[in-house]
């Protein structure tokens, strides 16, 4: 069966520190993946997709970048984290030729920037 | 614009009472919508989705072109039905979803 992690589940980092969470897939190939946001008040905000390796699409211009370097691997990363940047991050996968919305989502990582 | 509008921040019922969880939508094709919840200390998952015309956990939802509504009900809640729910709209090529911002719905024995 198919799972997903991530990792790691907290993070408590200063402000202007660089950032790098790491979303992993198993049990499945050729997903697309996806980061989310889960912020108070706002709902999910879609930061950045991706449908294979190397193709990352962006939603949100903001401080945050995506990187697919395995087919089931999706981690994002910031160069220099801002108090914005607090949040509940949530990777999630879908099957390439699944039905659209059955979205799968792993456990979130909560990040507090100080 | 494609946009998911939940009005309710927060709804509290007692157990056994009815309950609606109202999401609004904004979309100029065909939408497909879906419901997703968060139970406390669990991952984000899809509850139901409309093209399923299905009943799960006794919640039911019924896509409304007109009103442009797909609201979420149950006629009878159930303290373990006390969650985080979000409605969902497919709004992009590779199975992008928009997110309302959410219905805390609080069931109170």
């Amino acid at each position: 069966s198919q799972t997903i992690h991530q990792w790691p589940a907290t993070l408590v980092q200063p402000v202007g520190s660089p950032l790098s969470l790491e979303c992993t897939v198993e049990g499945t190939s050729n997903p697309n993946l996806y980061w989310y946001r889960q912020a108070a008040g706002r709902g999910l905000q879609l930061l950045f997709y991706s449908v294979g390796i190397g193709q990352i699409s962006s939603e949100v211009p903001q401080n945050l970048s995506a990187s697919r370097p395995q087919d089931r691997q999706f981690i994002l990363s910031s160069k220099k984290l801002l108090l914005s940047d607090s949040g509940f991050y949530l990777c999630a996968w879908r099957p390439r030729a699944g039905v659209y919305g059955t979205q799968y989502f792993g456990p979130g990582t909560r990040l507090l920037v100080l | 614009a494609q946009r998911v509008t939940q009005p309710e921040k927060l709804l509290s019922v007692f157990k056994g009472a009815p309950v609606e969880l109202k999401c609004n939508y904004s979309y100029s094709g065909s939408p497909e919508l879906f419901w997703y919840v968060q139970y406390s200390r669990q991952r984000l998952q899809l509850l139901l989705r409309h093209i399923s015309r299905e009943s799960i956990k006794g919640f039911t939802a019924d896509l409304n072109k007109g009103e442009t509504s797909f609201h979420l009900k149950k006629p009878f809640a159930q303290e373990e039905d006390s969650a985080m729910y979000y409605c969902a709209l497919h709004g992009g090529s590779q199975g992008n979803l928009i997110f309302g911002k959410g219905t805390k719905l609080s069931v109170k024995p």
